[in-house]
């Protein structure tokens, strides 16, 4: 079993639609986390960081972790043909010793016109 | 304008020969990152740098080497490349470690 899981979609929505994407982990040991853009032929941007659980907002966009839950979302709000990306999420354990992220495999969103 | 640059951004070469990937960033970050991206695998660490003349192995070291001499460079050598090693490399580059906030363009090598 992964420690991160992913689903890999394509997850195909209306322009303006509101969307959900999730991941699972399975290590208690993740305090930091994050979402990825990443275009096609393009590396992988960095979308939102959250430490813990709790909420954050940046525009069009909410990152909310449930750590008791293990499960992460990434809400995306009027979506935009422009979203469609595919989105990563990863997350990495307390901020000593060895510093990786552990990346799920990545979900592919297609926004329509 | 802040950015993690690669090269070459293609590659493709044949099994045994030694090759370097470079990776160059501009923000005088101390840690920068190797990943390689397989479909269904998602990103996998290689090696990892905190800092000038300290690299560590990531999650799947074989087959590779690193070096960090100066702050702003952290070149990906592959000594003796197999097909397995035909994949999509990624470098990045942080200023703590804890996210990595920059990710170059990326490098699409085939071994064959």
């Amino acid at each position: 079993q992964k420690e991160v899981e992913q689903d890999p979609g394509p997850l195909s929505v209306p322009e303006g639609a509101i969307v959900s994407l999730n991941c699972t982990y399975s290590n208690s040991a993740f305090q930091y986390f994050m979402w990825y853009r990443q275009y096609s032929r393009k590396g992988p941007e960095l979308l939102m960081y959250t430490y813990s659980s709790g909420n954050k907002e940046d525009g069009r966009f909410t990152a909310q972790v449930d750590k008791s839950s293990k499960y992460i979302s990434l809400f995306i709000r009027d979506s935009q043909p422009s979203d469609s990306a595919t989105y990563l999420c990863a997350m990495s354990g307390p901020s000593t010793g060895r510093r990786a992220l552990t990346f799920g495999s990545g979900t592919r969103l297609q926004v329509q016109p | 304008e802040a950015q993690v640059t690669q090269n070459p951004r293609y590659l493709i070469t044949v099994t045994g020969k030694k090759l370097t990937v470079t990776c160059s960033q501009n923000m005088n970050h101390e840690y920068m990152s190797w990943y390689r991206q397989d479909p269904g695998l998602g990103l996998r660490q290689i090696y990892y740098s905190m800092n000038v003349e300290v690299t560590d192995k990531g999650d799947v070291p074989e087959g590779y080497k690193v070096s960090r001499k100066e702050k702003r460079n952290f070149p990906l050598i592959l000594e003796s490349p197999s097909p397995n090693q035909t994949s999509l490399y990624f470098c990045a580059s942080s200023l703590q470690g804890l996210t990595e906030a920059f990710f170059g363009q990326g490098t699409r090598l085939t071994v064959v």
